[in-house]
């Protein structure tokens, strides 16, 4: 079975650009999350969706932070304007529901905003 | 807010050692608690789910035990070996499916 799938792998890009990163989740997860990971403070959650439904957007920084998911197989986070202190390890991750069914992770887009 | 935390944040050991690693959390309204591992450059693998109503799980070399009432898991490797080399992640789930992660403790395994 194919596992949570993320693109692009590598992003290099300006200051003030737009950055949409993809992931498509593992077919028939109803839950899907995506994490940043930095050096200074590890694995933070941004926001996590349920049924394609936004449940909690606490983690996103700021205003220039997006998430949407448009049906269950494909979500977007997006950026705009990036800026060089968004750099990080981007993590999309799904799961079925129930309580004893662990995440499974992407291998994750590593953004760079030079 | 749930905290977690991870002691050593980094540990290396000989080959065929036996080996502990420690997580801790400060809200004991935890749902399950997972154990993962990072390779660098990759994304984190599942290794041990251990529901709130367990006491351990185990997984060939792998076990791992949780105590609610402490707040306080342990990650044992048994006969580490060269390629159990890696950072090993903690992360509790309170019930809202989103997972709190430690910082992780990053073992070497020397052969």
């Amino acid at each position: 079975d194919a596992g949570v799938i993320q693109s692009p792998r590598h992003e290099v890009t300006e200051m003030g650009q737009e950055v949409t990163l993809r992931c498509k989740p593992i077919s028939g997860h109803d839950y899907l999350f995506w994490y940043r990971q930095t050096m200074m403070r590890g694995l933070e959650l941004l926001i996590y969706f349920n049924n394609n439904v936004p449940i909690d957007d606490s983690g996103m920084p700021e205003d220039r932070f997006s998430a949407k998911m448009p049906n269950a197989s494909f979500s977007t986070l997006k950026i705009q304007p990036s800026e060089p202190r968004d750099s990080a390890v981007y993590f999309c991750a799904s799961k079925v529901g129930l309580n004893n069914q662990p995440q499974h992770f992407g291998d994750g887009t590593r953004l760079s905003i030079l | 807010k749930q905290e977690v935390t991870q002691i050593p944040a980094a540990l290396s050991v000989p080959e065929g050692e036996n080996l502990v690693l420690n997580c801790s959390f400060t809200d004991s309204a935890i749902y399950n608690l997972q154990w993962f591992r990072q390779d660098p450059g990759k994304g984190l693998t599942s290794l041990l789910l251990i529901q709130s109503s367990q006491r351990e799980q185990t997984s060939g070399r792998l076990n791992a035990s949780l105590d609610k009432s402490s707040g306080r898991s342990t990650l044992y490797i048994a006969a580490s070996q060269p390629g159990d080399s890696a950072t090993y992640l903690c992360a509790g789930d309170t019930g809202r499916r989103a997972l709190t992660f430690g910082s992780g403790t990053r073992l070497q395994v020397q052969p």
